[in-house]
Parts: structure tokens; C-alpha cells; sequence
């Protein structure tokens, strides 16, 4: 069974540092791997999609890396703001098809920004 | 702008008694899910719909129904709901291709 571990489960820093998040797996048969942004009592925001066949995305002051060989997976975020503060959440994909049934979730990492 | 909408946002119920959550989708997606989270557990997949008349149990099952007559919506009933089944909801939809996953606002649900 897939079983994603993400460290730390907090992690509390000075605005306008770079910070990275680390995602685990213990299967690295996976499909795709998926990070999302959780803000307090709202819903889950796609942040970056990385296909198994690909070792990076990067969107703006975010960038997400793959490595399936060692199970690992990092979200790197470039000059921390206030704003960044949100619990970070990674899942992988086992599956080719266009369900949720491969889908398997990190219990994310709860991220502070201090201002 | 396509969204995802859940109703209620908030809901207190008692012990026996049967709930309905909705999720309306305007993106026009074939796939639909719902989640709970809790503290410790994280993210746990209830029920999936592939499409219209098309449903699926996910990892946590039991005690859920849901049904699927159109594109749009896939309601979430909990037939007896149980102290057990506090939580908070998350619905959720995706293209065809199954890539990005786009989740609605949420439902805390207490059971007393």
C-alpha cells in the first residue's frame, strides 16, 4: 500500500527566506505527484502537477521536484511572504485512470511566515 | 469562472439521523469525489463517480451513499449518521485525463 510521509509537520520562518518541503513515498511506481496549498477552513488549491516522466515544474516563486527513484519529492518556495503561510499538502497518483482511486495524501506541513 | 460549490457549509445533526451534503460542479467534469479530513488521518477518499450513473467506494465507505443522475452533481448521504462521522467534507472533480484535482470550500459536519 502507497503511504506518503511529509517533513516537517510544521515549520516556522523569518519572511524572505527559501524554504523547501519534502514529500516521501514508499512506492515509486506512481503516475503523477500533485502539491496543494490548504488555507484555514477552505478547500484545497492545485499548486504544481509533475507526471512520472518529469523531474520539475515550476510555477512562479514555487518550484516542485521528482525523483521516483528515491520516493522523494521537494517544494521549494523562493523568498518567503506572509502570504505562504498555509499547510502544504502533497498526494501521488498510482493510476492511469481519471479517478481519485490512486490518489493517496500526505498529512501535509503546516507552514508559518513570520512577518 | 467554473467553480465547485458545497451546501451546507456548516451542519450540527444528531445521532440516527440521515444527512445529505451537496456538491455542484460547473466544470463540466466526468470525475467527482468526496473526501473527509481529520486530524491525524489527513485526506481519505468516501465514494468516487466516473460519470452519470457511475459510482465507487473508496477507502472509507461505510455508512456513505452517493448518486449520480447528472454531470453537474454527486450528493453525499450519510444514512445514519454516527459521532464517528464528524469530520469536515471536501468534494472534489477532475478532467477525463484524471490530472489536476480541484476541490470545493468544504462541509464541517458535527454529529451529536
Amino acid at each position: 500500500k502507497q503511504e506518503v510521509t511529509q517533513i516537517p509537520a510544521a515549520l516556522s520562518v523569518p519572511e524572505g527566506e527559501n524554504l523547501v518541503l519534502n514529500c516521501s513515498f514508499t512506492d515509486s511506481a506512481i503516475y503523477n505527484l500533485q502539491w496543494f496549498r490548504q488555507d484555514p477552513g477552505k478547500g484545497l488549491t492545485s499548486l504544481l502537477l509533475i507526471q512520472s516522466s518529469q523531474r520539475e515544474q515550476t510555477s512562479g516563486r514555487l518550484n516542485a521536484s521528482l525523483d521516483k527513484s528515491s520516493g522523494r519529492s521537494t517544494l521549494y518556495i523562493a523568498a518567503s511572504q506572509p502570504g505562504d503561510s498555509a499547510t502544504y499538502l502533497c498526494a501521488v497518483k498510482v493510476s492511469s485512470g481519471g479517478g481519485a482511486d490512486g490518489l493517496t495524501f500526505g498529512k501535509g506541513t503546516h507552514l508559518i511566515i513570520q512577518p | 469562472d467554473a467553480e465547485i460549490t458545497q451546501s451546507p457549509r456548516h451542519k450540527i445533526t444528531e445521532t440516527g439521523r440521515q444527512v445529505t451534503l451537496a456538491c455542484h460542479q460547473t466544470w463540466n467534469h466526468n470525475n467527482m469525489f468526496w473526501y473527509r479530513q481529520d486530524l491525524g488521518h489527513g485526506l481519505r477518499l468516501i465514494h468516487y463517480s466516473y460519470g452519470v450513473q457511475d459510482t465507487n467506494k473508496g477507502e472509507v465507505s461505510d455508512g456513505y451513499s452517493v448518486s449520480r443522475s447528472n454531470t453537474e452533481d454527486l450528493p453525499l448521504t450519510l444514512e445514519s449518521a454516527a459521532s464517528s462521522q464528524t469530520s469536515v467534507y471536501f468534494c472534489a472533480s477532475s478532467g477525463t485525463s484524471g490530472r489536476v484535482l480541484y476541490f470545493g470550500p468544504g462541509t464541517r459536519l458535527t454529529v451529536t
